[in-house]
Formats: C-alpha cells, sequence, structure tokens
C-alpha cells in the first residue's frame, strides 16, 4: 500500500538559517510528489510537484524538492527560511492520473526570530 | 485564475442531524474529490468521483455519507446523521483529467463543527 512518512512532527529554525524537511514514501513505481504548506486554520497550498523529468524541482516561495528514487525520498528544501514560513508542511502522494493523494502527517515548521 | 470554492466556510450543527457541504469545482474538470482534516492530524482521502458516480472511496466514507453531482456545477458531500468525531475541515478538489501534468486544486475547505 502507498504510504508517506514524515519522520520529523516539529522543527525549528532561526529565521535566516536554511531549510530541510524530510520525506521518505513508499510505493512500487514512482507516483507523482506533491509538497502542500498549511497555515493555522487555512487551506492547503500547493508548493511544488514532480511527475517525471529532472529531480530537482522548484516551486513557489523559494522552495525546492529533491527526488531520489535509490531513497524513495523527496526532501522540501529552502535556503533561507523567513518569519512567514512558519506552517505546517504535508508530503503527498499519488499513484496514478487521477487518483486519491495520500498525505503525510505533516511536519509543523517554527522559525526562531 | 480559476478556482474551487466551497460553502459555507464554518458549520456548527448538532450531533445526529444531517449537513451537506457544498463544493464548486472548476468548471472544465471532470474528477471531483473529498478529502477530510481532523484538527492536528493529516489530510484524509474520502471519496472519488468521476462521470456520476462513485469511482473510490476509504473506509472513512461509510453509510452515513454520500456524494452529489445534482447538477453541472456543484458537487456535494452530505453526512446522513452526524457525530461528534465528524468534527474536521472538509476539502474538495477537482482535477481536470487531462494532460500529463496531474495536479488536484483544492478548495478552501469548510469547517464542521459536530456539538
Amino acid at each position: 500500500a502507498q504510504s508517506v512518512t514524515q519522520p520529523d512532527i516539529h522543527i525549528t529554525v532561526s529565521e535566516g538559517a536554511s531549510l530541510e524537511l524530510r520525506c521518505n514514501y513508499s510505493y512500487g513505481a514512482t507516483p507523482y510528489l506533491f509538497w502542500y504548506v498549511q497555515s493555522p486554520g487555512q487551506g492547503l497550498q500547493l508548493l511544488l510537484k514532480y511527475f517525471s523529468g529532472d529531480t530537482l524541482v522548484q516551486g513557489i516561495k523559494g522552495f525546492e524538492a529533491e527526488f531520489k528514487r535509490s531513497q524513495s525520498s523527496f526532501n522540501l528544501r529552502k535556503p533561507s527560511v523567513h518569519w512567514s514560513d512558519a506552517a505546517e508542511y504535508f508530503c503527498a502522494v499519488e499513484g496514478s492520473s487521477a487518483s486519491k493523494i495520500i498525505f503525510g502527517s505533516g511536519t509543523r515548521l517554527s522559525i526562531r526570530p | 485564475e480559476p478556482e474551487v470554492t466551497q460553502t459555507p466556510s464554518h458549520q456548527v450543527t448538532q450531533m445526529g442531524q444531517e449537513v451537506i457541504l457544498r463544493c464548486v469545482p472548476i468548471s472544465n474538470h471532470l474528477y471531483f474529490y473529498w478529502y477530510r482534516q481532523i484538527l492536528g492530524q493529516k489530510v484524509e482521502f474520502l471519496v472519488s468521483f468521476y462521470n456520476n458516480e462513485i469511482s473510490e472511496k476509504s473506509e472513512i466514507f461509510d453509510d452515513q455519507f454520500s456524494v452529489e453531482r445534482p447538477d453541472g456545477s456543484n458537487f456535494t458531500l452530505k453526512i446522513r446523521s452526524t457525530k461528534l468525531e465528524d468534527s474536521a475541515m472538509y476539502f474538495c478538489a477537482s482535477f481536470r483529467g487531462q494532460g500529463i501534468a496531474n495536479e488536484q486544486f483544492f478548495g478552501p475547505g469548510t469547517r464542521l463543527t459536530v456539538l
């Protein structure tokens, strides 16, 4: 069965520091991969997505993610975080076109001034 | 830019009451979905809908739940007799169904509170 693991429940980084949020997935083939961000009480905003091709994907707000097939990982990175990046981040997979999206349990990001 | 809309943004109901959550998907999209997120937890898939029928549903989507596309624009989720544990944020999503770039577009959500 498909699954997504986000091993870090809560991460705190200083403003201006770099960030990496981890995501591992379990699926027989290469799924479609996504990162979403959710501010408290708000909806889901798509940061970036990977379908095929270049394994380094650029997204909005200066985020990027790298797909590593050998590690079944899709880690999210940002070189310098801003206080406004404090939110919950969800990694997600979709096994095939039009199928359900499976979300990880999320990583809450706090920013230290 | 077209977007998925949901109404109401917040619904409060008494346990045992029926609720209908409404969604207007993007107009040329063919696939429709409901997800829910219990407070502090991850987003969970409930049901997908295509060609006027359910294409997949999760274990959560029991007989108390139903979906309908009553006209050409709305997509609804009905909970027949709400329970306390149905309190959650409910997200609607739609997908065009064509092209290789697959992306489900999510609505802003309806927060359901069951008292």
